[in-house]
């Protein structure tokens, strides 16, 4: 079975700074996606960004983007020019491609992300 | 924008009763998936359909709860009867494809007495 670890349960950041979200995930899958969502005080969940483990690209998505280390299995989230509202849980997810229990999202604990201004 | 549509969006019931979540999905998507939340399992898979048909709802008591697609426009998830540990938000997500990015309902807050 697969695992997402987010070891940061709670982060805080100055308005306009960056902040780094950080992701591990344990997979044996060679092909899988991994996202981030974010989840306002609202309690909607938003997708942020979106990267297909074939790709050495990494995402990029106006201010946010990732760092993606196959190898490592790493998957961090860098937020540029925080905003406050931008403040909300983030969670990393991974997508198995294909197989057994493809499709269906395996989620992280989260991070509690404030922007203070 | 297409957005998932979950009714209702909170509910208060005392245990022992019926509880139906509804969730209409986006027009097209082929894939939707219902999720629960609570602060200590953090989100967790119930189910999943593809073109209406059940494919995992390995994360489901089976006991008490049951998802269903009447039809393409609707899927459904029940629990009867409800108990105080099934209070929880649940979302519903649907994808248009296997590996799209599933997109999220506000989810229903349910509260078991």
């Amino acid at each position: 079975a697969q695992t997402v670890t987010q070891s940061q349960p709670e982060m805080s950041v100055q308005e306009a700074e960056t902040v780094t979200l950080s992701c591990t995930y344990d997979t044996s899958e060679n092909n899988y996606y991994l996202f981030w969502y974010k989840q306002p005080p609202s309690r909607q969940m938003i997708l942020v960004i979106r990267q297909e483990a074939y790709k050495q690209q990494n995402a990029t998505e106006n201010r946010f983007s990732v760092n993606f280390q196959k190898a490592a299995k790493s998957f961090s989230l860098k937020i540029s020019d925080s905003q406050l509202g931008d403040t909300a849980m983030y969670f990393c997810a991974f997508m198995r491609g294909s197989g057994a229990g493809s499709y269906q999202l395996t989620f992280g604990k989260g991070t509690k992300l404030s922007v203070i201004p | 924008d297409a957005r998932v549509t979950q009714t209702p969006r909170h509910k208060v019931t005392e245990m022992g009763q019926e509880v139906t979540m509804r969730c209409q999905p986006i027009l097209g998507h082929n894939t939707v998936f219902w999720y629960r939340q609570t602060m200590m399992q953090g989100l967790e898979l119930l189910a999943y359909f593809r073109n209406r048909a059940p494919l995992d709802d390995s994360g489901m008591p089976k006991d008490r709860f049951s998802a269903e697609m009447p039809d393409a426009t609707l899927a459904t998830l029940k629990i009867q009867p409800s108990e105080p540990r099934d209070s929880a938000v649940y979302f519903c997500a649907s994808g248009e494809q296997g590996n799209q990015p599933q997109h999220f309902g506000d989810g229903t807050r349910l509260s078991i007495l």
